[in-house]
């Protein structure tokens, strides 16, 4: 069974550029979720969707970013414009159970964004 | 307001040596979930383990052992034997009613096995 699907596995572009990572989540899994890792401010979730909605975006750094979820087996994450201070390792990861804390997240194999 | 505190940096130790990782939580929540996941050098994140906060059962999976405390609010993670493959950052994570859901995680340990 395939895992959690990320492209582009890497990303170069330049400051000012619209960049767009995209994930699939699991079969069946019903939550996603979006994380950014930096060495200074380590894991921090972005965004997550419950059946396609999102349910708590606060960690949406600013109105540059944006995630759509148009279906089950497909996401989003949209940076315009980008900036350096963005470059960081993007993570998709996804959950099964029906809003089910109790479950573990599988992550993929990340995004490493650079922008100069 | 909940958080999960990994106080440990950095943690070198020679193969074959026994190392533990410390996790400390906080939340007001009577029913959460605790998990630990492994980042390996190649960057993925692997899911290890996962406790519910009704489960105070310590649990052993071969070399790696877990130790659930509520009355310390810790959820330590032991390896005997360390070996060379085990040199990896470790998150410890938590998620609880509080926030809907959504996992926080710790700053992350970074373990070194030399060998």
């Amino acid at each position: 069974d395939a895992g959690v699907i990320q492209s582009p596995r890497h990303e170069v572009t330049e400051m000012g550029q619209e960049v767009t990572l995209r994930c699939k989540p699991i079969s069946g899994h019903n939550s996603l979720f979006w994380y950014r890792q930096t060495m200074m401010r380590g894991l921090e979730l972005l965004i997550y969707f419950n059946n396609n909605v999102p349910i708590d975006d606060s960690g949406m750094p600013e109105d540059r970013f944006s995630a759509k979820m148009p279906n089950a087996s497909f996401s989003t994450l949209k940076i315009q414009p980008s900036e350096p201070r963005d470059s960081a390792v993007y993570f998709c990861a996804s959950r099964s159970g029906l809003a089910g804390p109790d479950y573990e997240q599988y992550f993929g194999p990340g995004t490493r964004l650079t922008v100069t | 307001a909940q958080k999960v505190t990994q106080a440990q940096t950095e943690i070198s130790v020679v193969e074959k040596e026994d190392v533990t990782l410390d996790c400390v939580y906080e939340t007001r929540d009577t029913t959460y979930y605790l998990f630990w996941y492994k980042q390996p050098p190649s960057g993925e994140l692997v899911f290890l383990i996962r406790r519910n906060s009704f489960d105070e059962q310590n649990e052993i999976s071969g070399r790696y052992s877990w130790n659930f405390q509520k009355s310390t609010s810790s959820f330590n993670f032991t390896i005997t034997a360390s070996q060379v493959v085990d040199s990896a950052v470790y998150f410890c994570a938590l998620t609880s009613n509080t926030g809907g859901f959504k996992t926080i995680f710790g700053a992350g340990t970074r373990l070194f096995v030399k060998a």
